[in-house]
């Protein structure tokens, strides 16, 4: 079975600075698909990135970029220059079959 | 293009009672996902559909949920009888197809506050 680990409760950055979000999957399959979303108060999941497991490069989309570690099975989210409005929980989600596996999120706090 | 619609945002019922909601995907989008999120849990799918046929519903507690999406296109999710543990965001998220590459989108969700 596959699973998704997010172990930080919550982080707090500074305006403008990057942070790291940190993602680490269990899976037995040899192709597999990684998203993170993106969850405000709204309640909305908004989908942020996608990584495939043979792709060579790390994703990236705008100031998201996706920190793909193969090997170590990690795939951390960066978010750099960091906006008041990015504070969320972010949720990191790996594809088994149609449907995705969750983890348990992270709390991302954005200060002035 | 218009995204995931559903309706309502919000209910407040008590246990015992009944409700019912809907989803209205994304145009085009063949498949549909029904998931609950427990308060502090990532999302748990409930069932899955390929145009108006179930994929997936393992994780459907089927002696008080159903689902049905009879002309392929918009869905309703039921719950009969409701339960405290009901207590949940239900989201609906749609896909062009169930292929390991595409993206599901999802809806704003109905958040359901069991009494």
């Amino acid at each position: 079975a596959q699973k998704i680990t997010q172990t930080q409760p919550g982080m707090f950055v500074q305006e403008k600075e990057a942070v790291t979000l940190d993602c680490t999957y269990d899976t037995s399959d040899q192709s597999y698909g990684l998203f993170w979303y993106k969850q405000p108060s709204s309640g909305e999941m908004i989908f942020l990135i996608y990584q495939g497991s043979y792709d060579e490069q790390n994703a990236t989309e705008g100031r998201y970029s996706l920190n793909f570690q193969k090997a170590r099975k990690s795939a951390n989210l960066v978010i750099s220059a960091s906006q008041l409005g990015d504070s969320a929980m972010y949720f990191c989600a790996i594809r088994q079959g149609g449907k995705l596996i969750f983890g348990q999120g992270t709390e991302s706090s954005v200060k002035p | 293009e218009a995204g995931v619609a559903q309706s309502p945002r919000y209910k407040i019922i008590e246990k015992r009672q009944s409700v019912a909601f809907w989803c209205n995907p994304i145009s085009g989008h063949a498949t549909l996902y029904w998931y609950q999120q427990i308060l502090g849990q990532g999302p748990k799918l409930l069932i899955q559909f390929q145009n108006n046929g179930v994929v997936d519903d393992s994780q459907l507690p089927k002696d008080r949920f159903s689902a049905e999406r009879l002309k392929g296109v918009d869905s309703t999710l039921k719950i009969q009888p409701a339960k405290l543990e009901d207590s949940a965001v239900y989201l609906c998220a749609s896909s062009l197809a169930p292929a390991s590459v595409e993206t599901q989108y999802f809806g704003p969700g109905t958040r359901l506050l069991v009494l």
